[in-house]
């Protein structure tokens, strides 16, 4: 059964103090791991999505990279402005074009 | 460009009514998806549409109903509304390939009492 795990659930920052979320993954047939930022209230919003072993993506202070089994996000130098929960997703051979997620972690940014 | 849209944003029904959820998008995306989040159990697929014309049940489709009206818009439907149907739901949209990303609505928070 595809399934996918998030830790920590929750963490707490001080600004600038970087740090990783990490998503591991059990799932046949890996055709893309996803990550989405959700604020509260919100629709989860896209970040990243990853394809092989290796791959890595950079978007402003946020660096995802995906081994056979786990992905992390990396958060460099956080700002109170990047406080959300994030989620982690995949899709793989059995679910079809849906996709499996994590329960997320939250993440707070105090300055 | 609105991407994809939701209606009601909140509603509140009684135990036993029945309502639809509404979603559109303007993306001429192929597939669409119906999730359902709850607290501690993350976002949960209810049913989805991989093309006009076609429906699928997903992990938790007890309770509802669904219709890709045509390739813009996909409806859920509560036929006799429970408390255990309580949640936000969110409707997403894709071109419908394997590695393609999902774009998410807003999201409806439904409460039953």
């Amino acid at each position: 059964e595809d399934q996918v795990t998030q830790s920590p659930e929750a963490l707490r920052l001080q600004e600038g103090e970087s740090s990783s979320l990490n998503c591991s993954y059990t799932v046949s047939g890996l055709r893309g791991l996803f990550w989405y930022r959700q604020d509260p209230g919100k629709g989860p919003e896209f970040l990243f999505t990853l394809y092989s072993a290796g791959e890595e993506k950079e978007k402003e202070r946020l660096k995802a990279t995906l081994t056979k089994k786990e992905s992390f996000l990396h958060i460099t130098a956080p700002k109170p402005e990047d406080s959300a929960t994030y989620l982690c997703a995949v899709k793989g051979d059995q679910a079809g074009t849906a996709l499996i997620f994590g329960k997320g972690t939250t993440l707070s940014v105090s300055s | 460009n609105a991407g994809v849209t939701q209606t009601p944003k909140f509603q509140v029904l009684k135990t036993g009514q029945s309502m639809t959820l509404q979603c559109a998008q303007d993306m001429n995306h192929n597939s669409m998806y119906w999730y359902r989040q709850d607290p501690g159990m993350g976002l949960r697929l209810i049913y989805y549409s991989a093309s006009e014309g076609t429906t699928d049940k997903g992990e938790v489709p007890n309770g509802y109903n669904v219709s890709r009206l045509n390739k813009r818009e996909f409806s859920l439907r509560l036929e006799s509304a429970a408390p255990s149907q309580t949640s936000v739901y969110f409707c997403a949209s894709d071109r419908g390939i394997y590695t393609d990303t999902q774009y998410f609505g807003p999201g409806t928070r439904l409460t039953v009492l």
